[in-house]
């Protein structure tokens, strides 16, 4: 069956530090990858996203790559903020089950300054 | 575009009592996902719906909890009778009908039951 498996956290991080929160996947064929990010208070909204096998999904200054050699889709950024203290989930979606997502445990992110 | 929209946001209820959470999704948008989070058991998926179709309700803890959409612009998610272990945040989404296409998150109601 389809799953991902997220790095466990908390994850502490000094400002301007490089950040990096892995991310493998089972699925046969081509999922397509996200990363979702969550804010204190509010609901998952998309980060970045790589639909094809060597994709790279970035913003914000986060970047993930879609590879297929190692079913893995790690989110990194190069000088992380305070303001980047959020949940990260890794989720994939395939179309042997339509629509449907499958989502990581979740990364909890601190950056103190 | 006003995004997923739920009501309420936070709802607090005693023990027994019946719950009924509401989404609007993104207009246009034919996929709608009801989940529940808690610190223990992360984000759940508790079921969705394909053109107000339900597709998949195996998420559903149990028969206190039933989620209806009679139409593509509107679904609720009900508890009869609430119990405290139901206490969480319930988060609906929705998206259109592809593998590729991302969920857009509602903010959320938060529900504590007593």
């Amino acid at each position: 069956g389809n799953s991902v498996t997220q790095m466990e956290g908390p994850v502490t991080l000094s400002e301007e530090a490089f950040l990096t929160i892995n991310c493998t996947y089972t699925a046969t064929g081509y999922p397509s990858l996200f990363w979702y990010v969550q804010y204190p208070g509010e609901g998952l909204q998309l980060l970045l996203k790589a639909t094809k096998a060597d994709d790279k999904g970035s913003n914000k200054g986060f970047e993930a790559t879609y590879r297929k050699e190692t079913t893995s889709f790690h989110l990194e950024k190069g000088s992380v903020q305070v303001s980047d203290s959020a949940v990260y989930f890794c989720a994939l979606s395939h179309s042997n089950t339509g629509n449907q997502f499958y989502f990581g445990t979740g990364t909890s992110l601190t950056v103190i300054p | 575009d006003a995004g997923v929209i739920q009501s309420p946001r936070h709802e607090v209820t005693e023990m027994g009592q019946e719950v009924t959470l509401r989404c609007k999704p993104i207009s246009g948008h034919n996929s709608l996902f009801w989940y529940r989070q808690t610190m223990m058991r992360g984000l759940e998926l508790l079921i969705y719906f394909n053109n107000n179709v339900p597709i998949d309700d195996s998420g559903m803890p149990e028969d206190r909890f039933s989620a209806k959409m009679p139409n593509a612009s509107f679904s609720t998610l009900k508890i009869q009778p609430s119990e405290p272990r139901d206490s969480a945040v319930y988060f609906c989404a929705s998206s259109l009908v592809s593998s590729y296409n991302e969920q857009f998150f509602g903010p959320g109601t938060r529900l504590t039951v007593l």
